[in-house]
């Protein structure tokens, strides 16, 4: 069964840093895309950032290009974002999610870890 | 960007009716484009992919149609579970772009 669990959610201040890891198992977790897909409170759903299963390839948001870092360890199973420069706008639960292959449709989802940025 | 837009933002139907919901796209994306449902608190849940291909496991009551700009989801016989919010994305370019969501009540 697959499954994603995302951790390092939590309240940090304006300015402020926080990395969101994603524990996948349940797959050969090296052999698909991942994402993170963001929701803040009341609104819908936003794509933040891909990467390829090998890394090659990394897009981002424009809402957060230049302050995110989205990163993977394959031999640990596991997907990063690493967020810097934070503001209130980032507020939201931050979903990783894997594509079914290649670049695809969204298959599967973690239960999504809390962001609140706020002083 | 590809924009996105989808409507109703809120459709409120009683059980047993059928519902559409739409998303337009801004440029063509042939057929890349997915539907997911949202329930409150909840991950979302892909049910559609490849406009028209139901994901294992969803019910067939669950159709999509659709190609290039134009896209529906239509639930043929509304069920008390599927009052959710539903999204449209697009896979075809980056950055990938969800739809504004629609909200189904109970009428």
């Amino acid at each position: 069964e697959v499954q994603l669990v995302e951790s390092g959610g939590g309240l940090v201040k304006p300015g402020g840093s926080l990395r969101l890891s994603c524990a996948a198992s349940g797959f050969t977790f090296s052999s698909y895309s991942m994402n993170w897909v963001r929701q803040a409170p009341g609104k819908g759903l936003e794509w933040v950032s891909s990467i390829s299963s090998s890394s090659s390839y990394i897009y981002y948001a424009d809402s957060v290009k230049g302050r995110f870092t989205i990163s993977r360890d394959n031999a640990k199973n596991s997907l990063y974002l690493q967020m810097n420069s934070l503001r209130a706008e980032d507020t939201a639960v931050y979903y990783c999610a894997r594509e079914s292959s290649g670049w695809s449709p969204f298959q599967h989802w973690g239960q999504g870890t809390l962001v609140t940025v706020s002083s | 960007v590809i924009w996105m837009t989808q409507s109703p933002s809120l459709l409120s139907a009683s059980t047993g009716d059928r519902v559409t919901i739409s998303c337009r796209m801004s440029q063509g994306i042939s057929s890349y484009l997915a539907w997911y449902q949202q329930k409150p608190g909840k991950a979302p849940e892909l049910l559609i992919y490849a406009a028209s291909t139901l994901q294992s496991g969803v019910p067939s009551r669950f159709s999509g149609s659709g190609s290039g700009t134009d896209f529906t989801l239509t639930i043929s016989c509304l069920q008390s579970e599927d009052f959710a919010t539903y999204y449209c994305q697009q896979y075809y370019s980056f950055p990938r772009t969800f739809g504004q969501g629609t909200k189904v009540e109970i009428k």
